[in-house]
């Protein structure tokens, strides 16, 4: 969408090295969103924002990171990567808490 | 905890067929339930219910919301091959963040 993109859109990395991937919106929506998406698991909330510097975690935040310096960038980090964080990992973003969400088109993470 | 059951969770038909696909629901306070598409990349929007519009239709697409036995269903008649997609079902609630179902993969054959 081109009011959210996502960085990289594929990256292979090797297990224990420290991986950042990109959120960029030019919506200026309040709330962006990480989910990973996995066959048999559906959608899930890794971490959120509601604003800048400001963060909550998700149902599946451990070995995740997050940061959020300016408005239209949310950065999702794996401090050590491991062969379980392989996923496609999408950005989402909201205008209002409950409202529905646009999607980025998603990163496609595989950790060797 | 909040929670989204989708079934069937794969679906193969032919071209021309009308499909139901199903969405239960367990959440505290509710809010709203919404309906993605997703064929290659990124989930698309297709209809948000809520309390008070609890059904929506978009050409052969049409969904119901039933609060009171907590599901939903999106129907598709007359399907084609682009209809080809996995749907998703999500719903808000009390943490009011979006919290997505399985997914139902649906294939449309020629």
């Amino acid at each position: 969408d081109a009011g959210i993109t996502q960085s990289p859109r594929h990256k292979v990395t090797e297990t224990g090295t420290p991986v950042t991937l990109r959120c960029h919106q030019t919506e200026n929506h309040r709330y962006m969103y990480w989910y990973r998406q996995d066959p048999g698991h559906g959608l899930r909330l890794i971490h959120y924002s509601y604003g800048v510097k400001d963060t909550d975690k998700g149902e599946v935040s451990d070995g995740y990171s997050v940061s959020r310096s300016k408005t239209e960038d949310f950065l999702l980090t794996l401090e050590s990567a491991t062969s379980s964080q392989t996923s496609v990992y999408f950005c989402a973003i909201s205008r209002n808490l409950g409202d529905g969400y646009t999607f980025g088109s998603g990163t496609r993470l595989t950790v060797v | 905890e909040d929670k989204v059951v989708q079934s069937p969770l794969s679906l193969v038909v032919h071209e021309g067929d009308t499909v139901t696909l199903n969405c239960s629901y367990e959440v505290t306070n509710f809010r709203s339930l919404l309906w993605y598409k997703q064929e290659k990349k990124a989930p698309t929007f297709l209809f948000m219910l809520t309390s008070s519009g609890i059904e929506k239709k978009s050409g052969r697409l049409s969904s119901i919301l039933d609060k009171k036995e907590l599901f939903s269903i999106l129907n598709i008649t007359a399907t084609q091959t682009g209809d080809s997609a996995i749907y998703l079902c999500a719903v808000v609630g009390g943490s009011e963040k979006l919290v997505f179902g399985k997914g139902t993969k649906l294939t449309v054959n020629p």
